[in-house]
């Protein structure tokens, strides 16, 4: 069973660096093919991707925010990560991670964690 | 980027109904398009691959079409759980984008 969950710290300040957690369970980022991505939220607004991770340590980022994302894994604690630098009140939002699999399609998510809301107030 | 359009950005419905929800590409995204449900509580769940592929264990209700820039996704007869929002999503080229949403709502 594949689950996956989102942690982070609630609320932050205007250009503090935003720090996310996603543990997951059922599935390996060290196996061919497997990879996390991270997909946001505003309050009552759309989906915007973010980032993707993938079993070979590749990265790929959204580029309207790629100088600020850095996104990781440790494969060993079946964890990946997301951080965002410099964050304002725009990146207010639930902040999901999700896998992929690239033998399905690299941006087919396929299981989606319960996302975790993210405040940046001053 | 490519942008998507859903339409309508809410439908009321009848349990029982049919219903087609609508996607369109600003460009033609070769069948790259997949379909997601948000419940309230933000649970999001997948549906359809590829444009007509579905996710296992999603109630044959469901189905997926479309080429070129338009896309739809048509539940054929409603139940109580389909109320929610969906959306529909392009990976033709990165970045991957979402359209803007359609909430079903009871009638």
């Amino acid at each position: 069973q594949v689950t996956l969950k989102e942690s982070g710290p609630g609320i932050l300040q205007p250009s503090q660096t935003l720090s996310l957690t996603c543990t997951f369970s059922g599935f390996s980022l060290s196996t061919y093919g497997m990879g996390v991505g991270w997909i946001r939220q505003p309050s009552g607004k759309g989906l915007e991707w973010l980032a993707n991770i993938w079993w070979d340590d590749d990265k790929y980022y959204n580029p309207s925010l790629k100088n600020r994302l850095t996104i990781s894994k440790d494969t060993s604690n079946n964890q990946a990560f997301l951080k965002i630098t410099n964050v304002d009140t725009a990146d207010t939002a639930t902040y999901y991670c999700a896998r992929v699999m690239v033998i399905i399609t690299p941006y087919y998510f396929d299981y989606w964690g319960q996302g975790v809301m993210v405040t940046v107030s001053s | 980027d490519i942008q998507m359009t859903q339409t309508p950005s809410s439908m009321p419905a009848s349990l029982g109904e049919r219903v087609t929800i609508s996607c369109r590409a600003s460009q033609g995204i070769s069948n790259y398009l997949n379909w997601y449900q948000q419940k309230p509580d933000g649970t999001i769940k997948p549906l359809i691959y590829y444009t007509s592929n579905l996710q296992s264990g999603v109630p044959s209700r469901f189905s997926g079409s479309g080429s070129g820039t338009d896309y739809s996704l048509t539940i054929s007869s409603l139940e109580p759980e389909d109320f929610a929002m969906y959306y529909c999503q392009q990976y033709d080229s990165s970045p991957p984008t979402f359209g803007g949403g359609t909430k079903l709502e009871l009638k």
